[in-house]
């Protein structure tokens, strides 16, 4: 069974750009989340998917980041415009709708340098 | 709101040696979750243990083993038998009981482990 995929692996691009990461979860999964790392400070939840509708977005930080799952199967995270203080590594996670631990398995991360 | 506190950023351990992460919390519900990932230098984060606070019984997974002390909000992860692969970042994080919509994750700032040989 094929894990939780994330691309980029990594991306730079200059203050103002747009970038766009990708996360296709485990197949099967209907929820799917994001989670960014800043340098330095602790990984923070942004939001939560169960198939296609936003179950709880309450940590993206501004409406420069808009995030869809189309069809409740891979999820896009788009920054437009990208900041400076956006560069960090974007997480994706996916689990099953059932379960009691609700196990939550991760990508490898993108990696996002905004210069 | 809950907070995860990781207060080791560096830990080093000899192989075969034992270790203990340190991870305190605050919360102020009754029923929750618990959990050890670990990220390798590869990146990928894998779920080492996890705990359920309704249990007594600390949990287990083959030479990792947790100390859970519910009163007083302490959440260790111990490793025995330390091997190089287990060099990696540790992060200790928080989850609100299943029901309802909260399931997100509450992180601390993680602890480097360094595994010699």
């Amino acid at each position: 069974e094929a894990g939780v995929t994330q691309f980029p692996s990594h991306s730079v691009i200059e203050k103002g750009q747009t970038v766009t990461l990708r996360c296709d979860p485990i197949s099967g999964h209907d929820n799917l989340y994001w989670y960014r790392r800043v340098m330095g400070k602790e990984i923070k939840f942004l939001l939560h998917f169960v198939k296609e509708s936003k179950q709880d977005e309450s940590g993206m930080p501004n409406n420069r980041f808009l995030a869809e799952r189309t069809g409740g199967t891979y999820s896009t995270l788009k920054v437009q415009p990208a900041e400076l203080e956006d560069s960090g590594v974007y997480f994706c996670a996916s689990s099953q709708a059932s379960g009691a631990t609700d196990t939550q398995y991760f990508g490898p991360g993108t990696r996002l340098t905004v210069l | 709101a809950q907070t995860v506190t990781q207060s080791q950023p560096e830990m080093s351990v000899q192989e075969a040696e034992t270790v203990t992460l340190s991870c305190t919390y605050d919360t102020s519900e009754s029923d929750y979750y618990l959990f050890w990932y670990k990220q390798p230098p590869s990146r990928q984060m894998i779920l080492v243990i996890r705990q359920e606070a309704y249990k007594q019984q600390n949990a287990t997974e083959n030479r990792f083993s947790v100390n859970f002390q519910k009163a007083a909000k302490s959440f260790s992860l111990k490793i025995s038998d330390s091997q190089l692969g287990d060099a990696a970042m540790y992060f200790c994080a928080y989850r609100s009981p299943f029901a309802g919509n909260n399931r997100k994750l509450i992180w601390g700032l993680g602890t480097s482990l360094a595994v010699n040989p």
